[in-house]
């Protein structure tokens, strides 16, 4: 079967560093997608990880760990903009990805 | 610009009405798909397409029904046994040489009244 987990909420301070913990399990694993959305709008694309380990891209990382079925988000330097819900996307081969329920971030002044 | 567009961005039906959302991408994209996402869930795939005139259901396809013409559109007909069907439906395409990124058009919401 498949199946994603990540936390439901979290609750940070601006400028402060905060890390979106996934883990999954699926029948077929490709690579790993982040999107994040914005409350009423639709998902955006953040990362994409098909190796294990650390992809940064300015203020967002992405880590994964494909024989532990683990990846994170790390968001530096948080920033209001950045309260939405981040979306774990496991590939599963070609054009499956199966979405996460996400985590919703709520950044606080 | 090249992108996904849904349309429309807002439609409300009356219980018992089918109604038809509009999903058009000019990406070159071989895949479409939809999902359903409602307040505060994940999103939960409705149906989906790798090439023209071939379409498979996803984990939701009850109630719902689809067609792929052309490769550039994939519009979703929301039937009258779709029992809950108010939501935000979500469009979006991918492509292997885009690593199969999935990107998303802006969605449509539907209330039945």
């Amino acid at each position: 079967g498949q199946n994603i987990d990540q936390p439901t909420e979290m609750t940070a301070t601006e400028g402060a560093i905060v890390q979106i913990n996934c883990t999954y399990q699926t029948s077929g694993f490709n690579g790993l997608f982040w999107y994040q959305q914005h409350a009423g709008e639709a998902p955006t694309f953040l990362s994409y990880n098909v190796l294990d380990g650390l992809e940064e891209k300015g203020r967002f990382s992405s880590f994964l760990s494909r024989s532990k079925g683990y990846s994170y988000l790390l968001l530096k330097e948080l920033q209001m903009k950045d309260s939405a819900s981040y979306l774990c996307a496991p590939n599963t081969g070609g054009f499956k990805t199966i979405f996460g329920a996400g985590t919703r971030l709520f950044v606080k002044a | 610009d090249g992108g996904i567009t849904q349309s429309p961005k807002y439609l409300f039906r009356k219980e018992g009405q089918n109604v038809t959302l509009s999903c058009e991408q000019n990406l070159n994209h071989d895949a479409m798909y939809w999902y359903r996402q409602d307040p505060g869930q994940g999103l939960r795939l409705i149906y989906y397409s790798q090439i023209v005139n071939d379409f498979q259901k996803g984990d939701i396809a009850e109630g719902y029904s689809v067609s792929r013409e052309k490769k550039e559109s994939f519009p979703l007909t929301v039937t009258s046994a779709q029992k809950n069907p108010t939501a935000f439906y979500l469009c979006a395409s991918s492509s292997e040489i885009s690593g199969n990124t999935i990107y998303f058009g802006e969605g449509s919401w539907l209330t039945v009244v």
